[in-house]
């Protein structure tokens, strides 16, 4: 079974400062993990994604990613916030490895609302 | 540019009504996923298609819910008989996994009011 719990339902930050949304996972079997952003009245976005290889993940709009199997996470982080990343980020776990029902489902956290104030 | 379709954007409609939302996923993948998405709940997801086949429906009222994907280029999502609770936004999501996962690309939604 796959889960992701993100801390912290909502996230305000002043335009210039670092972002930082937590995300954790549970799977029984190597995850990978992505990060979709929703803007108002919108479908989700890809963010990035971590399949294998690099753990620190680059994706769109200047935001990173690290997966920390240790820690069962993959933070996304922006060093530097603007007022267009306002929007609602949420983490998702698919499964790896073939075979079986469950293989491809994604699985979604509850989601972050992220403010950005002037 | 390639994107998933969904129909309609909006939709209200009386308790009791049957309701139908549709997709076309992106031509070439082979996976579509059904979400919902509430203030509550956040994003459940209520069925999922590989190929066409259902693989899991899990997460869906079995008693008014149904989802059907009739060819490749549409996937249903029907509720029969509509009940207020099922106010959501209903999103479709398309993939190709083939020897490893993609990541989903979501449509637009279909915002559906029961009243």
């Amino acid at each position: 079974a796959q889960s992701v719990t993100q801390l912290g339902s909502h996230v305000s930050v002043s335009e210039g400062a670092l972002v930082l949304l937590r995300c954790n996972y549970s799977s029984s079997v190597p995850p990978y993990l992505f990060w979709y952003v929703q803007y108002p009245n919108q479908g989700l976005q890809l963010l990035l994604k971590y399949t294998t290889g690099a753990t620190l993940v680059k994706g769109i709009n200047g935001f990173e990613a690290e997966f920390k199997k240790s820690e069962t996470s993959f933070h996304l982080t922006k060093p530097s916030a603007h007022m267009s990343d306002a929007a609602e980020y949420f983490c998702a776990v698919g499964r790896a490895g073939a075979g079986g029902t469950s293989y491809g489902k994604l699985t979604f956290g509850q989601g972050t609302i992220l403010t950005v104030h002037p | 540019d390639a994107r998933v379709t969904q129909t309609p954007r909006h939709k209200v409609t009386e308790m009791g009504q049957e309701v139908t939302m549709r997709c076309q996923p992106i031509l070439g993948h082979n996976t579509v996923f059904w979400y919902r998405q509430t203030m509550m709940q956040g994003l459940e997801l209520l069925a999922y298609f590989r190929n066409r086949a259902p693989l899991d429906d899990s997460g869906m009222p079995k008693d008014r819910f149904s989802a059907e994907m009739p060819d490749a280029t549409l996937a249903t999502l029907k509720i029969q008989p509509s009940e207020p609770r099922d106010s959501a936004v209903y999103f479709c999501a398309s993939g190709l996994v083939n020897g490893r996962v993609t990541e989903a690309f979501f449509g637009q939604g279909t915002r559906l009011t029961v009243v």
